[in-house]
């Protein structure tokens, strides 16, 4: 079952603007929640993190907010730049004395910013 | 500071036949992760290493699956013998290890193909 869930397979956006990336999660033992993204024939490079404790963290053009009543999470991107097009992955963890914190994804999302 | 090294990048083989793929993680982290990821999903985890013990092994078919990781180091992960829906690209992520939840860093992955 997917326990975390991108329901946008893609999004485009104008260069300048804000790009909202959004993530839903059915499990209330995750924590901890990160954002990746990945070019084509890379790997997924981390971008931002935030914990439950928190429900906003802000790194740069790079902000993530958590509504822990809703089991939603989203990443703004503000100003949005071709150079931010790729796949983006939301991912979560828990205390989960089975998995050892490790991650669920998302199935991702496709941002293509245009000129 | 060196990422998450990988090889192949690329393989190609028949079903029935046997492949491995080598990870070097970030030197000082102490947990190691495989993660599966089929063309369109995110990423699955296959397993994780704590040093060289297995945390969590419980979405590895391990029918035909095997990983290992000889003295905390590097890990290889085989598959013997592969199967047509074994295509996908295999990732190796490494963290820190601090016991709770910290930040997986991902290689470039190694792309199966199989005929």
């Amino acid at each position: 079952d997917q326990q975390v869930k991108q329901n946008s397979p893609s999004l485009s956006v104008q260069e300048g603007r804000i790009s909202i990336l959004n993530c839903d999660y059915t499990n209330s033992m995750f924590d901890y929640f990160l954002w990746y993204k990945k070019y084509p024939a890379e790997g997924p490079t981390f971008l931002i993190s935030i914990s439950s404790i928190k429900d906003k963290n802000e790194d740069g053009r790079f902000t993530v907010f958590l509504n822990k009543s809703a089991k939603h999470l989203s990443l703004h991107i503000v100003p949005s730049q071709p150079g931010d097009s790729a796949v983006y992955f939301c991912a979560a963890t828990g205390d989960n004395s089975n998995s050892g914190y490790a991650l669920n994804f998302g199935k991702g999302t496709s941002l293509l910013v245009t000129p | 500071e060196a990422g998450v090294a990988q090889s192949p990048r690329y393989k190609i083989i028949e079903k029935r036949q046997s492949v491995a793929f080598w990870c070097n993680p970030i030197s000082g982290h102490a947990t190691l992760y495989w993660y599966q990821q089929i063309l369109g999903q995110g990423p699955k985890l296959l397993i994780q290493f704590q040093n060289n013990g297995v945390v969590d092994d419980s979405q590895l078919p391990k029918d035909r699956f095997s990983a290992e990781r000889l003295k905390g180091v590097d890990s290889t992960l085989k598959i013997q013998p592969a199967k047509l829906e074994d295509s996908a690209v295999y990732l190796c992520a490494s963290s820190l290890g601090t016991g709770g939840p910290d930040t997986q860093y991902f290689g470039p992955g190694t792309r199966l193909t199989v005929l």
